[in-house]
């Protein structure tokens, strides 16, 4: 059974600051990782992809992989209110399907 | 990036009827797969729409619940068969353009009484 795990939170930062949101996994063949933002009612929106261990950067967003550690991790800087939504984790299953399995994702709420 | 329309995007339902939900993509795609999503969880996938064969589902899930046509490559529909209240959730729509790209439609709400 493939599992991802994530703090559901609610994880609260202050404008400005640095958001940390974690996720491990248990599928040590999993390639690479989507992180995913889902506002309130709304379809998940693909935000990070990343498939080598180390940093990669996109604007603001820092996406962190350590396959020894089976952790992703995922920055966000100078977190803005419009930041506030669950953040959901998503390796990609080994065996070249393309197919991601979720975490239960973690809410994160930017307060001004 | 792939643009995807889903209908309808919600319904009230009564119990033991079904609901054909609709998924178009604006481009021809290989894969496309339908999640559920329900009130406070994560995605489930419930199966993989195949253009020209059978859709390969998973665990916990079953054709004749969920019956699903590909009849092309833009173009998807599933069925949630016999409703009961705990079929109430977002049905999301997929697709899939290679281990960098999955793309949501906007979902359906479904909500059975």
């Amino acid at each position: 059974q493939k599992e991802v795990e994530q703090n559901s939170g609610p994880l609260s930062v202050p404008e400005g600051a640095i958001a940390s949101l974690n996720c491990t996994y248990s599928d040590r063949g999993s390639q690479s990782f989507f992180w995913y933002r889902q506002y309130s009612g709304k379809s998940p929106e693909l935000i990070m992809f990343i498939y080598s261990n180390g940093d990669k950067e996109d604007g603001r967003f820092t996406a962190q992989l350590n396959k020894a550690s089976q952790y992703v991790s995922l920055l966000i800087r100078d977190s803005q209110p419009s930041d506030s939504a669950t953040y959901l984790c998503a390796p990609i299953a080994s065996g070249g399907s393309y197919i991601p399995t979720f975490g239960r994702g973690t809410s994160l709420i930017v307060h001004p | 990036s792939a643009v995807i329309s889903q209908k309808p995007s919600r319904d009230i339902c009564q119990r033991g009827t079904s609901l054909t939900i609709q998924c178009q993509v604006d481009s021809q795609v290989t894969m496309m797969f339908w999640y559920r999503q329900q009130p406070g969880q994560s995605l489930t996938l419930i199966a993989t729409a195949n253009q020209g064969s059978e859709a390969t589902y998973e665990s916990g899930f079953v054709i004749d619940k969920f019956p699903i046509s590909r009849p092309n490559l833009t173009f998807s529909t599933l069925t949630v068969s016999n409703m009961s209240p705990e079929d109430s959730s977002i049905y999301l729509c997929s697709v899939g353009a290679g281990a960098d790209e999955q793309f949501f439609g906007p979902g359906t709400r479904l909500t059975v009484l």
